[in-house]
């Protein structure tokens, strides 16, 4: 698998910590978000999805807020663990079918 | 399943090349992506297929780069002549758009022009 050595934000947290991704996108019109994690070297995986109707939504370890008046997403992990270290991308849907916009991502590393 | 499935994972090839990227999607899936992944400009969408037919191929930087999808099973990404700003990952991904969004992409694969 492949990945590219990107520029990013990176947020730096302690093992057992919580972390939280932020997002910001730019189409009120969006009806559909996704989080993708990237880990080195491999394609990016879904986390989890939101819809637009909704402002929170829950997963395993994972927490998904969205704020439709600031279009502002976040990403909670909780209990962070090493192998949650990645890169994590948020992903608008647009156009009326499933075409997504990636954000710039943020890396996140986790230390012992 | 196994998966989307890109090949080669690597390609170095010289400036004036043609490079020939391939993708099979994971069975059933009637949607195909084709992402390109630089530093400079993160994740774009290069060109999406439904049903083997581009929808929407507006991300396809110039001529020299053009995609096919011949049957539900196979596509591939061209680009020639290569120049060293092709130099990328370049990510394959595909979605049973049955009701969800989500895309399964593959490992990619690494293109280097010199």
């Amino acid at each position: 698998g492949e990945s590219v050595g990107l520029h990013l934000p990176t947020l730096s947290v302690q093992e057992g910590d919580n972390s939280i991704i932020n997002c910001a996108y730019s189409n009120s019109a969006s009806d559909y978000f996704i989080w993708y994690k990237q880990e080195s070297g491999k394609g990016p995986q879904f986390i989890i999805d939101i819809r637009s109707n909704m402002d929170k939504r829950q997963g395993q370890r994972v927490t998904v807020l969205l704020n439709k008046t600031v279009k502002h997403l976040s990403l909670q992990i909780a209990a962070t663990q090493p192998g949650d270290s990645a890169v994590y991308f948020c992903a608008e849907v647009r156009g009326g079918y499933n075409k997504l916009i990636f954000g710039a991502g943020t890396r996140l590393a986790v230390h012992p | 399943d196994a998966g989307v499935i890109q090949s080669p994972r690597h390609e170095v090839t010289e400036m004036g090349q043609e490079v020939t990227l391939r993708c099979k999607p994971i069975s059933g899936h009637n949607s195909l992506f084709w992402y390109r992944q630089t530093m400079m400009r993160g994740l774009e969408l290069l060109i999406y297929f439904n049903n083997n037919v581009p929808i929407d191929d507006s991300g396809m930087p110039e001529d020299r780069f053009s995609a096919k999808m011949p049957n539900a099973s196979f596509s591939t990404l061209k680009i020639q002549p290569s120049e060293p700003r092709d130099s990328a990952v370049y990510f394959c991904a595909s979605s049973s758009g049955l009701g969800s969004y989500e895309q399964y992409f593959g490992p990619g694969t690494r293109l280097t022009v010199t």
